[in-house]
């Protein structure tokens, strides 16, 4: 079974930090992504990689950025944190690029002060 | 882009009772097309999905409907059971070998004993 696993579930960090969010994936997934989850608006697509090194924007990526330096990891960043970036992270993995149902985390629940 | 939009936004039936969940979405160009359950506090998990070359998909309970032409697509569930009660995603593909999702808005279906 597809195992994603992400760093935190909960996070409480303050205005203007730098955090760090993190996701594995112990399946060999070429394709990883991070999703913000708001009441209301579903999950929007922040980033996503295809491959080692290689990054994507989603339809939300302003104040984030990613990286992803080895397959199995995918790390999310707010460079400098704000209030309305509260929210649920939730990260997601697919083996290529042949669709296929996407494996989420358990979710980090962030929340900037 | 893609745009997906989910109706109702919440849903509430007896125990017993069908329960119908609609999505329609904008680029004709979609080609997959799935539905995710999201328990409280749980990570959202694939329950059915359909590509565009079939119609419906029944899996025990669940079925899905899709109409290219109109661009939308139903979820149905028959006979609901209190475990039935969770948050429903729709979904939708916009690019073929992308695996980019773009999500509705959530239902939060509720069984009532």
């Amino acid at each position: 079974d597809v195992k994603v696993t992400q760093s935190s579930r909960y996070l409480v960090k303050r205005t203007g930090e730098k955090v760090f969010l993190e996701c594995v994936q112990d399946m060999d997934h070429e394709n990883m992504f991070w999703y913000r989850q708001d009441p209301g608006l579903g999950l929007r697509l922040i980033y996503f990689s295809y491959d080692v090194k290689m990054k994507e924007k989603g339809d939300i990526p302003e104040g984030y950025s990613v990286s992803r330096e080895k397959k199995e990891r995918f790390s999310l960043i707010l460079e400098s944190a704000s209030t309305n970036q509260t929210s649920m992270y939730l990260c997601a993995s697919t083996l290529d690029r042949i669709i296929q149902p996407q494996h989420f985390g358990d979710g980090t629940r962030l929340s900037i002060l | 882009g893609e745009n997906v939009e989910q109706h109702p936004s919440t849903l509430s039936v007896q125990e017993g009772d069908s329960a119908v969940i609609k999505c329609t979405y904008s680029d004709s160009a979609s080609n997959y097309f799935p539905w995710y359950k999201q328990e409280l506090g749980k990570r959202p998990q694939l329950i059915i999905d359909i590509r565009s070359n079939v119609g419906e998909k029944k899996d025990q309970r669940i079925a899905v409907t899709l109409n290219k032409t109109a661009k939308h697509f139903s979820l149905h569930i028959t006979e609901t059971q209190p475990e039935d009660s969770a948050v429903y995603f729709c979904a939708a593909s916009s690019l073929q070998g992308a695996q980019k999702l773009v999500f509705g808005q959530g239902t939060r279906l509720t069984i009532n004993p």
